[in-house]
């Protein structure tokens, strides 16, 4: 079965400032997808950025990145030029790609951005 | 398009009595899971239905969590009996049976169960 680890709880860091989350996983498999889900405090959960396995290639969307390091099953989160908007829980997600299978999140990161 | 739609927002109910929860995917979509996140937990996958194919129930914490897909379009989820420890947000979350992965999530039902 897969595992995902968030090990930081809780972070903060001053707008326009840039922030990493940290995210590890287990898993024997070698194609798989990997996601970062943004959920405000409306509850509502998002979907920030996605990474195939087998892309070498580091996801990018606007001020979000990822460092994808498969041999280490690392997938961190990169928030640069931090805004307000972007406080809110973080939750890492494992995807088998056998089908749509559910995903495996970790227990978040509580993210701040302080004004 | 509408997004994924549940119902309600919000629901309090006293220890022992059953609740439903309802969700609407996003039209097209054939495959549709529920999750539910404790006070503080990340998501935990309680069941997901793909298409006309069995569900998969493999999540359901106890025989009085059941749900069912009708049309292969509405959801709903039925808790029984409640217990105080059934207190958490159940999210809904459909896709496209396809190769991007990507679940939309609706705003989730909070359940208080007193």
């Amino acid at each position: 079965a897969q595992t995902v680890t968030q090990s930081q709880p809780e972070m903060s860091v001053q707008e326009a400032e840039t922030v990493t989350l940290s995210c590890t996983y287990d898993t024997s498999e070698n194609n798989y997808y990997l996601f970062w889900y943004k959920q405000p405090p409306s509850r509502q959960m998002i979907l920030v950025i996605r990474q195939e396995a087998y892309k070498q290639q580091n996801a990018t969307e606007n001020r979000f990145s990822v460092n994808f390091q498969k041999a280490a099953k690392s997938f961190s989160l990169k928030i640069s030029d931090s805004q307000l908007g972007d406080t809110a829980m973080y939750f890492c997600a494992f995807l088998s790609n056998f089908g749509n299978e559910k995903l495996t999140f970790g227990t978040g990161t509580r993210l701040t951005i302080i004004p | 398009g509408a997004g994924v739609s549940q119902s309600p927002s919000n629901k309090v109910t006293e220890k022992g009595k059953d609740v439903e929860l309802r969700c609407d995917p996003i039209s097209g979509h054939t495959a549709l899971y529920w999750y539910r996140q404790s006070l503080g937990q990340g998501l935990e996958f309680l069941i997901y239905f793909q298409g006309n194919s069995a569900p998969d129930k493999s999540g359901l914490p106890s025989d009085r969590f059941s749900a069912e897909r009708t049309g292969g379009s509405v959801s709903t989820l039925t808790i029984q009996r409640t217990q105080q420890e059934d207190s958490a947000v159940y999210l809904c979350a459909s896709s496209l049976a396809s190769v991007t992965g990507e679940q939309f999530f609706g705003p989730g039902t909070r359940l208080t169960v007193l």
